[in-house]
């Protein structure tokens, strides 16, 4: 099956500190989907990525998707405390029997302090 | 809030005992999905339904089992349980695709904590 390698597994920030999280794959991705889940909590949707090459900003946060599909990064600018939780990439199926389907990655840890 | 409910929030049973967890989606989202979260195995898809019907299978076991009804919500059954069952288990649910976006966002439940002892 699909293999979803996210990297680091854990990262610790000071407030204000930029935070990046990658997501690699051996094989071509279909779309790259990224959640955030706060401790406690449950996944949350951030944002989806479908075109190579793709760039894609949330105010601090800026998505991208490589230019061979086989990997993607998160990147957030200037942290905050509201930052901490756990980042998950997932790639999702968009054709055949696994229409839908999401394969996660580990998820990367954050901690920022204050 | 995500507009998904699943219960119950908590449950402890011991092993080989057999559970059901329910979820009810979004107003509206014909998808549903099943998925388990441990600290050993991360996020596991374990299966998708489309207006009741199956459409894809991951890692459940055979002594899972999940169904959605006539009115769209969804219960896993978790039969002969182990401890290792013991995880939190998220529903999700997904809007129709429309137009050219075959894929969306899917919204998780709070998800149902479960404990084998």
């Amino acid at each position: 099956g699909q293999q979803v390698m996210q990297i680091p597994q854990y990262q610790h920030v000071q407030e204000g500190e930029d935070f990046t999280t990658y997501c690699n794959s051996s094989t071509t991705l279909s779309n790259i989907q990224w959640y955030k889940q706060r401790p406690g909590g449950h996944p949350v949707f951030l944002i989806q990525l479908v075109k190579s090459g793709e760039v894609k900003k949330q105010k601090r946060l800026t998505f991208q998707f490589g230019e061979a599909k086989k990997n993607s990064s998160l990147h957030i600018t200037a942290t905050q405390t509201t930052d901490v939780g756990t980042y998950f990439c997932a790639d999702i199926i968009d054709r055949g029997s696994t229409l839908g389907r999401l394969y996660f990655g580990r998820g990367t840890q954050l901690t920022v302090w204050p | 809030d995500s507009g998904v409910t699943q219960t119950p929030k908590h449950l402890i049973t011991a092993t080989g005992q057999r559970v059901t967890l329910r979820c009810s989606p979004r107003s509206g989202d014909l998808s549903v999905y099943w998925y388990q979260q441990s600290l050993d195995q991360g996020l596991q898809f374990l299966i998708h339904y489309y207006n009741g019907e199956e459409r894809a299978k991951g890692n459940i076991l055979e002594r899972f089992s999940a169904q959605q009804f006539p009115d769209l919500h969804s219960e896993l059954n978790l039969s002969s349980l182990e401890l290792g069952d013991s995880a939190l288990y998220f529903c999700a649910s997904s809007p129709r695709s429309t137009g050219r976006v075959r894929i969306n966002e899917q919204f998780f439940g709070p998800g149902t904590r479960l404990t084998v002892l």
